[in-house]
């Protein structure tokens, strides 16, 4: 089976604190993701990667940073977290992008930013 | 613009079935993902989609119309354990998920 595991199911931090949120994946899979999900919105892309230091910029980069120095890691930095980056974060692998292969996600982590 | 539209919720009773309708306008179209959703919990995948017709999964079917732009997933013999929120995603032509909001799906006894 397929693991997807996150550092933190939840977490509380300051506003100003550089945040961490770390992914892992035993896969092997090539492309890691990192969204976020919030009520009534559909999930939002922030970044991904498709391979080992490789990262594009998904829909809603501002405020974000990721980092993915090995394959089955992937890292969403918060470099300075403000309030309106309270949500849940959820991060999700897949072998390939141009193929039928869905996306297996994390648990999530709900972070609140005070 | 992109968009995917479902409806934010729907009521169902035990045994019944439901269909939770999905439209979308993307650019470009490299199939569609039905995944489910427990509160609190990460979405897993239900099934793909990527040419006309019908998919059948036990008691989940998902139907898609690539010329209507539209796609259902259809629930038999409900169960309390059904109750979640589905999500509708499209892969666009740069092979990105589009994702809807969910539909709540909220099955009474």
């Amino acid at each position: 089976d397929v693991k997807v595991t996150q550092s933190s199911r939840y977490l509380v931090k300051r506003t100003g604190e550089k945040v961490f949120l770390e992914c892992v994946q035993d896969m092997d899979h090539e492309n890691m993701f990192w969204y976020r999900q919030d009520p009534g919105l559909g999930l939002r892309l922030i970044y991904f990667s498709y391979d080992v230091k490789m990262k594009e910029k998904g829909d809603i980069p501002e405020g974000y940073s990721v980092s993915r120095e090995k394959k089955e890691r992937f890292s969403l930095i918060l470099e300075s977290a403000s309030t309106n980056q309270t949500s849940m974060y959820l991060c999700a692998s897949s072998p390939l992008a141009d193929s039928s292969y869905e996306q297996y996600f994390g648990p999530g982590t709900r972070l609140t930013v005070t | 613009g992109q968009n995917i539209d479902q409806p934010t919720e729907m009521t169902a009773t035990e045994g019944a079935i439901v269909q939770i309708n999905c439209t979308y306008q993307t650019s470009g179209f490299n199939g569609l993902f039905w995944y489910q959703q427990h509160a609190g919990e990460a979405p897993t995948f239900l099934s793909y989609n990527v040419l006309d017709g019908l998919e059948e999964k036990g008691r989940f079917s998902s139907f898609l119309s690539r010329s209507k732009g539209y796609s259902y997933l259809l629930l038999k013999e409900l169960q309390m354990k059904d109750s979640a929120s589905y999500l509708c995603a499209v892969r666009d032509s740069n092979y990105q998920l589009i994702w809807g909001a969910g539909t709540k799906l909220i099955i009474k006894p």
